[in-house]
């Protein structure tokens, strides 16, 4: 069974829109982290979320701990093509410390 | 301190050969780690260390890998006998202790194996 899922796969939208994409799993989890991926590079942190239900913001992106602490999500509000990348889902199973590594979601921001 | 580096950035072997990569973490961070990640996938656990001991081993890993981290600063992973599956992007990536802790990646070490 997969333990990770991020949806969608992959998503090309126009400048100026907004997008949701998703991070689902039937675990609960400690912590989760995500993470952006621009060809070439590493990831880069952008946020860690600890508690069920907590809401992050960082400039146009929503970050959202779902209340069980199995699920997350990130919102962007008026995508710019800056924020095209492979975005990373990566969670803390509970009492473990290694990360789990979602396969990501590709989103491309057309100008 | 600069971030994590890898060396090299690009690495091009004919199959067979042996091949060792490099990661210099941040300094104040304890734990290291190594990924592997290929086209449209999240990076691979292959294995990390705490300081110098090696606290754990991907069980996907073939024997043909080995990483070190002799001094608990920097660490190699040498792959021996390459094969063509062997090739992807190597991630190298160092992290504090603890759950609220990010991981900080290097730019990665790319294997192509012909």
């Amino acid at each position: 069974t997969q333990l990770l899922e991020q949806s969608p796969q992959f998503l090309s939208i126009q400048e100026g829109e907004n997008l949701t994409v998703y991070c689902n799993s039937s675990s609960v989890f400690s912590s989760l982290q995500w993470y952006r991926q621009e060809p070439g590079e590493g990831p880069v942190l952008l946020v860690t979320v600890v508690t069920g239900g907590e809401v992050k913001k960082l400039k146009r992106l929503t970050f959202q701990f779902g209340d069980a602490r199995k699920d997350s999500s990130l919102h962007i509000t008026a995508a710019q093509p800056g924020d095209t990348g492979l975005y990373l889902c990566a969670p803390r199973k509970l009492g473990v410390d290694q990360l789990i590594w979602g396969a990501g979601t590709k989103l491309i921001i057309k100008p | 301190d600069t971030g994590v580096s890898q060396d090299p950035r690009h690495k091009i072997t004919k199959r067979g050969q042996n091949v060792t990569f490099r990661c210099d973490p941040i300094s104040e961070h304890n734990r290291l780690y190594w990924y592997r990640q290929t086209l449209g996938q999240g990076p691979e656990f292959l294995t990390y260390f705490q300081n110098e001991a090696q606290l754990e081993k991907s069980r996907l890993l073939s024997d043909r890998f080995s990483a070190e981290r002799p001094k608990g600063s920097f660490s190699t992973l040498e792959i021996q006998r390459t094969e063509q599956g062997d090739s992807a992007m190597y991630l190298c990536a160092s992290s504090l202790t603890g759950p609220s802790y990010g991981y900080t990646f290097g730019s990665g070490t790319r294997l192509t194996v012909v």
